[in-house]
């Protein structure tokens, strides 16, 4: 059964520094997603993607972050300096062109020191 | 803007039924889901409900829907150790981006 995949499994990072976590969504999907679940709390909305360009980001989605979709199969999330309230798991997810189930990669620890 | 809650824990013994609650505020939510986390792994879409319904069966798995409460339910029959996991209940509007909101999710315990 096709399933989204997300490398690397766990990423840690100096605080101030680049980070890009990686995501393959399910093949002919066509909405891809990045959430965020911070230790203790809930999982959060970041940023949906659709035809090459952002369809809506939420306010945690500000000028660090980026996507990109620089081939036809994978999907970036990039924090250009990362904070220590930046540590979370980071979930991507994709979903269909017709139907609204999304279905979620296994996530990225990020931990920030 | 949408809020969606649930109780935190449930122990059950296995073989009983169990059933978890989610409430949610929104009444321009369209679709309703539930998904399962178990320790370590990510977040399996286990089902989903259009909000024109009332019911959706399937195996073992029993969604009801009360969009005039605004109460969703998850129902496992013959709940086994397996079923052991977070049970995360989530909203969307739908539309084009579908954005999903996650409730707190419930750590389901089966006690053999």
């Amino acid at each position: 059964e096709p399933e989204v995949t997300q490398t690397p499994s766990h990423q840690v990072t100096q605080m101030g520094q680049e980070v890009i976590l990686r995501c393959v969504p399910i093949s002919n999907h066509l909405y891809f997603y990045w959430y965020r679940q911070i230790l203790g709390q809930k999982v959060e909305f970041l940023v949906s993607f659709y035809n090459n360009e952002i369809s809506e980001k939420s306010e945690i989605f500000d000028d660090q972050f980026s996507v990109e979709r620089p081939d036809g199969s994978n999907f970036t999330l990039k924090i250009r300096s990362t904070k220590l309230e930046d540590s979370a798991m980071y979930f991507c997810a994709s979903r269909p062109g017709i139907t609204y189930e999304q279905y979620f990669g296994p996530g990225t620890r990020l931990t920030v020191t | 803007g949408e809020d969606v809650e649930q109780s935190l824990f449930l122990s059950v013994r296995e073989g009983d039924s169990s059933v978890i609650n989610c409430t949610y505020t929104d009444s321009s939510s369209t679709y309703l889901y539930w998904y399962k986390q178990e320790p370590g792994a990510g977040l399996q879409l286990l089902t989903y409900i259009f909000s024109n319904m009332d019911m959706k069966q399937d195996q073992r798995l029993t969604v009801l829907l009360n969009k005039k409460d605004k109460h969703l339910s998850l129902r496992i029959a013959d709940t086994q150790t397996g079923d052991s996991a977070i049970y995360f209940c989530a909203a969307s509007e739908g539309g084009a981006t579908n954005k999903l909101i996650f409730g707190t999710g419930t750590l389901l315990a089966v006690q053999p």
